[in-house]
């Protein structure tokens, strides 16, 4: 089955750098790649997702990369604010029908200092 | 609001309890999901329904049992837990109407199991 690692499991930075989060999977027949977004004590929920016929997206301060032939892609956040401040967790799966089945990474903590 | 409702929100049971989630959905997807979330592991996909047929079981022990009786409500039956089940678990559908992203995940808010 579908394997996601991800790195780092922490990271700090201060408001106004960049972070960047990287997964690495090993289904090569993975061709959908979203990213959660976790705040304490609250539901994780979709931020950003990309599908394997494109290698980048951005949308505002967020963007993701994905280079299939190393199968690995990765989170970019630019002029990170305290609200950036969260949990965020990789996946992978193969298609995006209905009841697919999504392997998670197992999380990046992100804290934005002041 | 999203629109995955899960109950309770706490629970505290000992080993030789029966207990029951439940979780419940109002933006007419077709699957639904139960994750378990431990500490410093991924999310972990233990079921999962679609159009109220379980359509993955991801060995996960029996003492865990999954009732789908429509698409809009999904239970975990719960007895004779160990220590080691105590987490958070999750609840969540997909398979939306005309907006919602193809494939995205829509989350309840959970329920934190403690096995004593």
């Amino acid at each position: 089955g579908e394997n996601v690692e991800q790195h780092p499991s922490t990271l700090s930075v201060q408001e106004g750098d960049s972070a960047v989060i990287k997964c690495t999977y090993s289904d090569s027949a993975s061709n959908y790649f979203p990213w959660y977004k976790q705040e304490l004590g609250k539901r994780p929920q979709l931020i950003i997702d990309i599908r394997s016929n494109v290698g980048e997206k951005k949308d505002q301060r967020i963007a993701v990369t994905l280079n299939k032939t190393a199968k690995h892609f990765s989170l970019h956040i630019t002029e990170t604010q305290p609200e950036d401040s969260a949990v965020y967790f990789c996946a992978a799966s193969l298609g995006t029908g209905t009841a697919s089945k999504l392997t998670f990474g197992t999380g990046t903590r992100l804290q934005v200092t002041l | 609001e999203t629109g995955v409702t899960q109950t309770p929100r706490h629970l505290v049971m000992g080993m030789t309890n029966k207990k029951s989630l439940k979780c419940e959905q109002h933006l007419g997807h077709n699957a639904m999901y139960w994750y378990k979330q431990s500490a410093k592991k991924p999310l972990e996909l233990m079921f999962v329904y679609n159009f109220k047929e379980q359509t993955e079981n991801n060995s996960v022990p029996s003492r865990f049992s999954p009732e789908c009786p429509n698409s809009s409500h999904l239970f975990l039956h719960l007895h004779t837990l160990q220590p080691e089940d105590s987490a958070l678990y999750l609840c969540a559908s997909s398979g939306g109407l005309a907006g919602a992203r193809a494939g995205e995940l829509f989350f309840g808010e959970g329920s934190r199991l403690t096995v004593l």
